[in-house]
C-alpha cells in the first residue's frame, strides 16, 4: 500500500463547478499535511496547509479527518487557471521528511 | 528575495557520462532534498540531508551522488551507473520542524 494515495482522474469539470479531491495516507503519526499544486513542466507549489480544523483560503477548503486518515480538497467556482495537478503531502516518519501523492489532475473547461 | 536555484534548466548527456546537476539556497534552510519525477509520475525521492556534512538515500538512490559541504548547496551527480536517468529533477529545501518545502524550478535531464 502506497503511503500517500490519490485519485490521478483527470478530473473534467466545466468553469464554475465545484470539485473535490480526497488523498488517504498510512501513517497515524503524521502531524503535518499540505496540498501542492503543479503546473506542467514547473515545480510543485504550496498551496496550501491543512490544519485539524479545517481550513479556507478563496475558493479553497482543505479538511483533515485523523481518524480515517484522509484530507481533502474543495474548489469552488472553478476557473480555467485551477487546471493543475494537486499533490497531497504528509509528513512521514522522519521529521520534516515529506511523502508526496502521486498526484490528482484537474482540468477545467470553458 | 530568498530562494532556492537549480541550474542548469535543460541538460543533455551522452551514454557514458557523469553530469552534476545544481542546486544551491539562500533560505537559511537546514534541510535538503532532491527528487526524480518522470512523465505523468509522482516525486520520488533519491537523497536528502538534514544538516550539512550528512546525508542518506531515499527510495531511489542507486546511480546517484549527493554532496552536503555548504548549508546553502545540494549538488546531485548522475552516474553512469544510472541506466535511465531522462527525467525532471527537483531540488527542495525545507526548515526543521515539519513544515512544507520550497522547490526549486527542476532540471530537465535527457540522454541522447
Amino acid at each position: 500500500r502506497k503511503e500517500v494515495e490519490q485519485d490521478p482522474g483527470p478530473f473534467n469539470v466545466p468553469e464554475g463547478a465545484t470539485v473535490a479531491f480526497n488523498c488517504t495516507y498510512s501513517n497515524s503519526a503524521s502531524q503535518s499535511f499540505f496540498w501542492y499544486r503543479q503546473d506542467c513542466r514547473k515545480e510543485p507549489k504550496l498551496l496550501m496547509s491543512v490544519y485539524s480544523s479545517g481550513n479556507e483560503d478563496g475558493r479553497f477548503t482543505a479538511q483533515l479527518n485523523r481518524a480515517s486518515q484522509y484530507i481533502s480538497l474543495l474548489i469552488r467556482d472553478s476557473k480555467l487557471s485551477d487546471s493543475a495537478t494537486y499533490l497531497c503531502v504528509v509528513n512521514g516518519n522522519a521529521g520534516n521528511m515529506l511523502t508526496f501523492g502521486g498526484g490528482t489532475r484537474l482540468m477545467v473547461k470553458p | 528575495d530568498g530562494g532556492i536555484t537549480q541550474s542548469p534548466k535543460y541538460l543533455f548527456r551522452k551514454e557514458g557520462q557523469n553530469v552534476t546537476l545544481s542546486c544551491e539556497q539562500n533560505l537559511n534552510h537546514d534541510a535538503m532534498y532532491w527528487y526524480r519525477q518522470d512523465p505523468g509520475q509522482g516525486l520520488r525521492l533519491i537523497y536528502y540531508s538534514q544538516i550539512v556534512n550528512d546525508f542518506q538515500k531515499g527510495d531511489i538512490a542507486e546511480g546517484y551522488s549527493v554532496s552536503r559541504e555548504k548549508k546553502e548547496s545540494f549538488p546531485l551527480t548522475v552516474t553512469s551507473a544510472q541506466k535511465n536517468p531522462t527525467a525532471f529533477y527537483l531540488c527542495a529545501s525545507s526548515p526543521s520542524g515539519g513544515q512544507g518545502y520550497t522547490f526549486g524550478s527542476g532540471t530537465r535531464l535527457t540522454v541522447v
